[in-house]
């Protein structure tokens, strides 16, 4: 069955920290990778994305994700936390056509210690 | 970039009401659509694939007469929430790719409904 495993329902990090956060998929066809996030109340916005190419994906706000296909993960990273990075962090996985919905991790809630 | 706009924010209104929430690609055209759902704490679920032109594709387990979807063109797409009731009340997000394969899905900023 397709699925997205995000471990870590919640975790927190000092400012200034590194952060790793986790996933894993399950799928059938060639993955199309996604990460997003969600503030409190808001929609989702798109921190990067993978199909092919370079395991190593640079996205936004400094954000980064490894693609291991040997792991079937793809987990999100950055150097240096900032307390605005506090939000909901969705994992997900679709095709690599228009027209198809992605499946959703169930998310992984960070906090950001000062 | 792609913006996907939804309208209304929130909407609190009492059992029984009909509750219409729109779905707008607002510089580019989306053949597809699609409707999720999301429970407090909870992942989003797909409820339905809106296509352009004909009859959404509903996932199991929703209903379809209740969730009553209307893609008119492509850059609209409406959920329309008949006879709502306490249990409707969640947050719903729709998206939208530009098509091609190498386009993401852009996600509107989502409609939360309290049915009281």
């Amino acid at each position: 069955a397709q699925s997205v495993t995000q471990p870590d329902i919640h975790i927190t990090v000092s400012e200034g920290a590194s952060l790793e956060l986790r996933c894993n998929y399950s799928y059938g066809a060639t993955p199309y990778l996604f990460w997003y996030v969600q503030s409190p109340g808001q929609g989702l916005q798109l921190l990067l994305k993978y199909f092919s190419g370079d395991t190593l994906v640079q996205g936004i706000k400094g954000f980064e994700a490894e693609f291991k296909r040997s792991q079937s993960s793809f987990n999100l990273r950055k150097p240096s936390v900032h307390w605005s990075d506090a939000a909901e962090y969705f994992c997900a996985v679709g095709e690599y056509q228009a027209g198809t919905a992605l499946i959703f991790g169930k998310g992984t809630t960070l906090s950001v210690s000062s | 970039g792609a913006v996907v706009s939804q309208h209304p924010s929130r909407v609190i209104c009492k059992s029984g009401t009909s509750v219409k929430i729109e779905c707008r690609s607002l510089d580019f055209q989306a053949t597809t659509m699609f409707w999720y759902r999301q429970f407090p704490k909870q992942s989003l679920m797909l409820m339905a694939t809106s296509n352009e032109g004909s009859k959404a594709t509903y996932e199991q387990g929703v209903e379809k007469d209740k969730f009553l979807i209307n893609h008119a063109s492509l850059t609209l797409s409406t959920l329309t929430v008949t006879s709502a009731h306490p249990e409707d009340s969640s947050f719903y997000i729709c998206s939208a790719s530009q098509g091609g394969g190498n386009q993401p899905q852009h996600f509107g900023d989502g409609t939360r409904l309290s049915i009281l």
